[in-house]
C-alpha cells in the first residue's frame, strides 16, 4: 500500500518561513494536498493540486511537489498557524501522511 | 454554504456495530461532481480514511477496514451513512464526514480525490 511520510514536528520563529515535507514513492507523479488542523477542530484544506490555495486561505501558504517530495511552505509564519498539518494523496484510495505538528516559538 | 453534520451514538459496546449518519445541507448529495466520505481520528493520533461513496452507490473503501465497513447513501434524505462492524477499543475515535472533490491528472490519466468540506466530527467511544 502507498505510504506518505512526514516529520513529526517542525518549529519556526514568528515571521520566519516554515517548510513541512511529505515523502512518498513518485509523489511528484500524483497531486498532493495539505490540511491544517487546530486542536478540537476539523481539518481545513489549505493546498490542493500541489500548489493551489482554496478561497480564504492566506497567500503565505504555498505548496510544491516534485520527485518523491511535496512541500508545504508557510511564509511569514504567524502564531495562528500553529497546528497539525497533514499531507494527502490518492492511490486508489485516500492516503494521509502521519501529520506534522508545527510549533511557532 | 454546504454543511455536513454527523450524528449517531457516542458509545458503542465491543463486538457491536457502529452506525453514523452524515446529513448534507446547502447542496445536493446527488451532484455528479462529488464523492462523500468518512474519515476518523483516534485520540491523539492522525487521520485515517475509512471510505467514500458516490450518489449512485459506487464505493471506495480503505483496504484495512474493508471487511468491516459499509457505506450507503439515501439521496431522498440527502444523507449518507457508515456502518462499522465488530468494533473494538481501537475504533474509538472522532469520526468526520466530508465531501470529496475530484481532479483529473493528465499525467496518469486518473482522477484524484481530496476532501474540500468537512463536518465538525462526532466522538465515538467503544466501551462496555
Amino acid at each position: 500500500s502507498y505510504e506518505l511520510t512526514q516529520p513529526p514536528s517542525v518549529s519556526v520563529s514568528p515571521g520566519q518561513t516554515a517548510s513541512i515535507t511529505c515523502s512518498g514513492h513518485k509523489l511528484g507523479n500524483k497531486y498532493a494536498y495539505w490540511y491544517q488542523q487546530k486542536p478540537g477542530q476539523s481539518p481545513v484544506l489549505v493546498i490542493y493540486q500541489d500548489s493551489k490555495r482554496p478561497s480564504g486561505i492566506p497567500e503565505r501558504f504555498s505548496g510544491s511537489n516534485s520527485g518523491n517530495t511535496a512541500t508545504l511552505t508557510i511564509s511569514g509564519t504567524q502564531a495562528m498557524d500553529e497546528a497539525d498539518y497533514y499531507c494527502q494523496a490518492w492511490d486508489t484510495s485516500v492516503v494521509f501522511g502521519g501529520g506534522t505538528k508545527l510549533t511557532v516559538l | 454554504q454546504l454543511q455536513l453534520q454527523e450524528s449517531g451514538p457516542g458509545l458503542v459496546k465491543p463486538s457491536e456495530t457502529l452506525s453514523l449518519t452524515c446529513t448534507v445541507s446547502g447542496g445536493s448529495i446527488s451532484s455528479s461532481s462529488y464523492y462523500w466520505g468518512w474519515i476518523r481520528q483516534p485520540p491523539g493520533k492522525g487521520l485515517e480514511w475509512i471510505g467514500s461513496i458516490y450518489y449512485s452507490g459506487s464505493t471506495y473503501y480503505n483496504p484495512s477496514l474493508k471487511s468491516r465497513v459499509t457505506i450507503s447513501v439515501d439521496t431522498s434524505k440527502n444523507q449518507f451513512s457508515l456502518k462499522l462492524s465488530s468494533v473494538t477499543a481501537a475504533d474509538t475515535a472522532v469520526y468526520y464526514c466530508a465531501r470529496l472533490q475530484s481532479t483529473f491528472y493528465y499525467g496518469s490519466g486518473s482522477y484524484y480525490y481530496y476532501m474540500d468540506v468537512w463536518g465538525k466530527g462526532t466522538t465515538v467511544t467503544v466501551s462496555s
